[in-house]
């Protein structure tokens, strides 16, 4: 079946605008996760989704950082005014629960000029 | 942070297993082990998880030490295909996963 799919793939934009990245987990699957990666580093916790309980936003690194989901399918991650520091790799996972093995996409690459 | 401490590389030989440790003292009776990697340029991928049983699938095998404090992953046969960071993770359901650096496996020719 189809697995996590994340678009845009590559995403160039100018230090200042409003970027939105988009992710479409696998059907059924209840848990969303996002994840930042920068540059030869390790993967960052971002934001995660479990149904219909409240998003455990811990990992978001400041107010610029925003997520929504739909009930349990596409979910949004909104960077406002980008800065340099922005630019990473931000992948998406989904899981049939949380806990569960997680499905990742291949990840959208932000590039912040 | 994670709960995992893992070498920052290793080295293989195609062809020869290879074995990459984790260790875990502090885990508690009903936290799982899970391992993931990362091959380049890829988003992480899942290989296998175990509680405390040794466990093995088409990818690898899991064995876990009877005090469970330490774990070792086993690709039998490694290709340059298996290339990649290997990530070590332990959590319980209902918990989110954290990631450690990993372990930077480099298949030789």
């Amino acid at each position: 079946g189809a697995g996590v799919s994340q678009s845009p793939s590559n995403k160039v934009t100018e230090k200042g605008k409003d970027v939105e990245l988009r992710c479409d987990p696998i059907s059924g699957h209840t848990a969303l996760y996002w994840y930042r990666q920068r540059l030869g580093q390790g993967l960052e916790f971002l934001i995660y989704f479990q149904g219909n309980s409240a998003p455990d936003k811990s990992g978001l690194p400041s107010d610029r950082f925003s997520a929504e989901r739909t009930g349990e399918s596409v979910s949004t991650l909104t960077i406002q005014r980008t800065q340099q520091e922005d630019s990473a790799v931000y992948l998406c996972a989904s899981s049939r629960g949380l806990g569960f093995e997680q499905f990742f996409g291949p990840g959208t690459r932000l590039t912040v000029l | 942070d994670a709960k995992t401490t893992q070498p920052p590389s290793m080295d293989c030989a195609e062809g020869r297993a290879a074995n990459l440790p984790c260790n875990h003292s502090t885990i508690s009776g009903n936290e799982y082990v899970y391992w993931y990697r990362q091959i380049h340029s890829q988003g992480p991928q899942y290989i296998i998880h175990g509680l405390k049983n040794n466990e093995t699938n088409e990818m690898a095998s899991l064995i876990i030490t009877e005090d469970r404090k330490s774990s070792t992953l086993i690709l039998p046969h490694a290709t340059l295909r298996d290339t990649a960071v290997y990530y070590c993770i332990v959590h319980n359901y209902g918990q989110n996963f954290v990631f450690g650096p990993g372990t930077r496996l480099s298949v030789l020719p």
